[in-house]
Parts: structure tokens; sequence; C-alpha cells
């Protein structure tokens, strides 16, 4: 069972409004992501972090901004909301596998629903 | 950038019939994952390949990590209608972010 949440599950917003979805997890990862992904399609990545103080841009270009000062914590922030951004936004972690230390798996968190009006 | 293929794109089965579905790579990969994804949530991963040649079962599920390091493969064996989902593979060299397939829609019919 992954320790990775998000919050809010689901949020309907107006054009304009900033907003900021939270990612949280509790495995001591080092590595957090954010994908955004429009149902049942592929998924995106338009963030990561490999630690705190450290942000990359993925491949997507995003007009989101993230910030990493704690390591258990991962927040994507949209200045200001617009129709377009209208999709699912996953964050993810990752971390040391078990018994092999070179080994890393990545886990989902549920997902952020975002609907922009 | 690298890329994987990821095939097929979506399959419509009979429930109790096995499924097979595969990644390719056009570059070496050190780690395969595979993925499932059911409406509305994040992706579960379901297992984890680290080693050229490696054949992990979880279940009914059983995946490959293919010799060349290039290709990987999920086998479902007797699907069920809550095997209906989006599988992802996913694949990474070094440090570097995972690369996603885009995905195989399952469809299972009772």
């Amino acid at each position: 069972e992954a320790d990775i949440y998000q919050t809010p599950r689901y949020l309907v917003i107006g054009t304009g409004k900033k907003i900021t979805l939270e990612c949280s997890q509790t495995m001591g990862h080092d590595k957090m992501y954010w994908y955004q992904q429009d149902p049942g399609m592929e998924l995106h990545l338009i963030h990561y972090s490999y630690g705190v103080n450290s942000t990359e841009k993925g491949d997507l270009s995003s007009e989101s901004t993230v910030s990493r000062i704690r390591t258990e914590h991962f927040p994507l922030t949209l200045e200001s909301a617009r129709p377009s951004h209208t999709s699912q936004y996953l964050c993810a972690s990752s971390g040391l596998a078990g018994r092999n230390l070179a080994h890393s798996e990545q886990y989902f968190g549920p997902g952020t629903r975002l609907t922009v009006t | 950038g690298q890329q994987l293929n990821q095939s097929p794109q979506s399959m419509f089965i009979q429930e109790g019939e096995d499924v097979s579905m595969n990644c390719t790579s056009s570059s070496i990969f050190n780690t395969w994952l595979w993925y499932k994804q059911e409406p509305g949530e994040g992706p579960v991963l379901l297992i984890a390949l680290y080693k050229a040649g490696e054949l992990t079962s979880n279940g009914r599920l059983t995946a490959q990590f293919g010799i060349t390091r290039k290709d990987s493969f999920l086998n479902i064996s007797a699907s069920i209608p809550s095997d209906v989902g989006i599988y992802f593979c996913a694949g990474r060299t070094g440090n570097t972010p995972l690369v996603f397939g885009k995905g195989t829609r399952l469809s299972v019919i009772a």
C-alpha cells in the first residue's frame, strides 16, 4: 500500500483563480513527481524533484510551479487557472525498494481532478 | 528523447481468456515497471523488474524483462471482469524519470 496523499480529490474553480494542489508522502522518498493526464490518455511529466530545494521541469510545458521545502511535501500551484488546465493531476514518489538499494519503485497518489470553468 | 511503444492500444476479450501486452524501447532500460489504472484513480504498481531475463509473477499476472533490455511483456491469465482498466508500462535508465508507454486499454466481456 502506497502512503502518498493528494488533496483535494476534486476541484471546480473559476478562470483566473490561484490554486494549490497538495501532495504528501510518508514513505521517506527523496524523489517526487507531478504528472498531467487527460481521462484515459497517456501520462505527461510536468515537474519533478530529486530532493529538498531541487525542482526540474518535465517533458510537457506547464504554466504551473512547484516547490520542495520539505521532503514529504511537493505542492503544485497554478497562479491563474484557465479552462485549458482542466485535467487530472497525479503526484508520485519514488524511493529505494526493499533489500536492493539499487532498485527504485515509483508510487502514485489517487489524483486531483481539476475543472476550470 | 526516449520513447516506449506499447501494444496493443486496446483489447476486448472474453472472461477467462489470457491476455498479453508488450512494450518496446528504442534504448536500453535497467528498470521496467507495470501499472494498472482504473477510472478516476492513480496508477497502481503491479510488478517491478530490474534484471534482464527476469520473470516475475503477481497472482495471475506475469511480467518479463527482455534479454535485450529494450522490451518487456505482461501476461494476465484467466481474465476476470475486475481486470478491466488501462495498463501502463514504464522504463528507466539510471537516475532519470520514468518513461511511460501510452497504455493498453483492457475490456473484459463476461
